[in-house]
């Protein structure tokens, strides 16, 4: 069974880079078919889509935070990372790593949470 | 401000149907078969019900049903279940400026009377 695990700080302070990692079990991060990417969710709201990438390094940004994120694969570990810089307290959310196929999530991490506070 | 529209809260009692509402445009729903819907529960990472508008992963009843028209597109849920009581999310591939990506709507609170 596909697990996706993120790791990485629960706490961030404004204006640092926010940095994740998931790791992924039960299956290759290489697969052609999928994308891998993050989700987030600010608490009490709904879903952002953050951005994507695929085995090869081929991303896809949301258009509101391309300015800001880079997301990488290392397909040595099956892992991928998110760098959000210029953090926020409006960053602050749930962050989910999520496998997805033709623009349809269907596996999610447990999620984490990233809280932006000094 | 989420880029396609849901009504904020839905209900019905048990064994009835309700269908909650997704609005998007031409660059989003209208223009693309990747349509997706999410089951929320409180404290729980999303769940995918409904993909690719109207196709069904194994394992979710076949109580529940997408259909789209024009930019709209629609979640069913039949015979409704105290369990299906959750947050319901749509979302859909987008190209905007030629740049593709995923928008999700605002959520849906579904209430089981």
């Amino acid at each position: 069974q596909l697990q996706l695990q993120e790791s990485g700080p629960g706490l961030v302070k404004p204006s640092e880079t926010l940095s994740l990692t998931c790791t992924v079990s039960g299956g290759s991060i290489t697969t052609t078919n999928y994308y891998w990417g993050w989700v987030r969710q600010p608490p009490g709201k709904g879903l952002e889509w953050i951005g994507t990438i695929n085995y090869s390094g081929r991303t896809y940004y949301s258009p509101s935070l391309r300015s800001r994120v880079t997301i990488s694969i290392d397909t040595s570990r099956n892992q991928f990372s998110l760098k959000l810089t210029s953090m926020t307290a409006a960053d602050t959310a749930v962050y989910y790593c999520t496998r997805e196929e033709h623009s349809s999530v269907d596996y999610w991490g447990q999620g984490t949470l990233v809280t932006v506070s000094s | 401000q989420s880029a396609l529209t849901q009504p904020p809260s839905a209900s019905g009692s048990p064994g009835q149907s309700v269908s909650i509402s997704c609005t998007g445009t031409s660059s989003d729903i209208g223009g693309y078969n990747y349509v997706s819907w999410y089951q929320q529960h409180p404290g729980k990472a999303p769940k995918l019900m409904i993909y690719e508008v109207s196709k069904r992963p194994s394992g979710v009843p076949d109580r529940f049903s997408g259909s789209r028209s024009g930019n709209t597109a629609s979640l069913t849920v039949s015979g409704l279940q105290a369990e299906d009581e959750a947050d319901y999310y749509c979302s859909s591939h987008a190209v905007s400026n030629n740049l593709a990506h995923v928008v999700f709507g605002g959520g849906t609170k579904l209430t089981v009377l």
